[in-house]
Parts: C-alpha cells; structure tokens; sequence
C-alpha cells in the first residue's frame, strides 16, 4: 500500500519561515495534500498540489514537488504562532484505492514567540 | 454552517461494551469516511462509503461497522470494544472522491475503552 513519512516535530521562532517535509511512495500520485490540525479538532485541507506541477504559491503557503524524488514540501513564510498545529501530507491512492487518502504521521510544528 | 458534525465528543467504554458513534453532514456529499488517528501516528481509515446503501471495508476495519442508509449519515459501531479501540475517531466526507479527494473532517470522538 501507499507509505506517506514525515519529521515528527519542527521548532521556529515566529517571523522565521517553516518547512515540513514529506516523502511518499506512489509515484502515480495525482493530487498531494497537506492539511492542517489544530489542537482539539478535526483536519483541515490547507492546500494540494496536483502532480504536473512544481510549486504552488498560496499566500504565506509555498508546496513544492520533487517528482523524481517522490518528495513533497510545504514552507510558510513570515511563520505566526497562530500556525502552531499538526500538519499532514496526504496522497491519495490509485487503483482499487482510488478515491482513498494515506495520512503521513504528522509534523508537530511549535512557533516559540 | 455545520458541515460535518460529529458525538460524542468524549466517550469512555468498559471492555465489552458497544456504542454507536454518530456523523452527519449537511453538504450533501456522497463520499463519507470513518478514520483513526492514534498518538504520533497519521490517519488510518476504517470504513468509507461512496453513497447510500454502499459501504467498503478501509485498510483497519476488524471490530467495526458501519451503515448509510441516508446520504446524510454515516454512523461507526462498535460492538464489543477493545482498549485498542482506544483512539480519536474521525468522519469525513467529500463531494467528488476519485482523482481530487478534498475531506471536510468533523471535530472528533475522543473514545477511551478501559
């Protein structure tokens, strides 16, 4: 099946910029997610990439893939400790798991004031 | 503005027992997913279903089941809880499923089974 990791925990000072890392194993992948949980509740979709692109800038957002090397990066700019949550990278399946998302572990990032 | 909602909030279980665990939406999707989120581990799916009256099995599915017969509801039942079903529970559902699976997720079921 589909294998999503990523770093378990990710420490910056507010202002500095933020990136958690993701590697994934199906190199058919066509969208890639990252969603974002906040303490005490359920995940939000923060932003995708699909698979013929590079990098998508959203904001404070930047997603960058690396196809050849199946890896998956997601940077925040100018980081607020407002952004301190969980942050997962997802792909979704192909084949009889179509439709289906593969959760990574999770990023927890902390932004010290 | 509910989209995807979810109860209990908190559960605790003796081994043994059985509880139903609610999901409704009101965004009316077709797709609908149970998932597991146990500590530092991603999301495991338990059951999903692609519309009413059609369930499927996910990748962690033994010791659950679920039923649609609505497009609106999507309950979890367990029938003889495990502490391994100790975990955080959450529904979800999408409108499109297939190629760009974008999930509206409820708050979660914080289930303890002691």
């Amino acid at each position: 099946g589909e294998d999503v990791e990523q770093s378990l925990f990710l420490s910056v000072r507010e202002g500095d910029s933020s990136v958690i890392n993701c590697t994934y194993t199906d190199s058919s992948s066509t969208y890639l997610y990252w969603y974002k949980q906040e303490p005490g509740a359920g995940l939000q979709l923060l932003t995708y990439i699909f698979s013929n692109m590079d990098m998508k800038q959203d904001q404070r957002l930047t997603v960058l893939l690396n196809k050849k090397d199946k890896h998956l990066s997601l940077r925040i700019a100018d980081t607020q400790t407002g952004d301190s949550a969980i942050y997962f990278c997802a792909e979704i399946g192909r084949g009889s798991t179509l439709g289906r998302l593969y959760f990574g572990r999770g990023t927890q990032l902390t932004v010290w004031p | 503005n509910a989209g995807v909602t979810q109860t209990p909030k908190f559960r605790i279980l003796k081994i043994g027992q059985s509880m139903t665990l609610q999901c409704t939406q009101d965004m009316n999707h077709n797709y609908m997913y149970w998932y597991r989120q146990d500590p530092g581990m991603g999301l495991k799916l338990i059951y999903y279903s692609v519309g009413a009256g059609i369930t499927d099995k996910g990748e962690v599915p033994n010791g659950y089941n679920v039923s649609r017969s609505t497009t609106e509801d999507f309950p979890l039942r367990l029938e003889l809880a495990a502490p391994s079903q100790t975990s955080v529970y959450f529904c979800a559902s999408s409108d499109r499923g297939g190629t760009n699976e974008k999930l509206f997720f409820g708050s979660g079921t914080q289930l303890s089974v002691l």
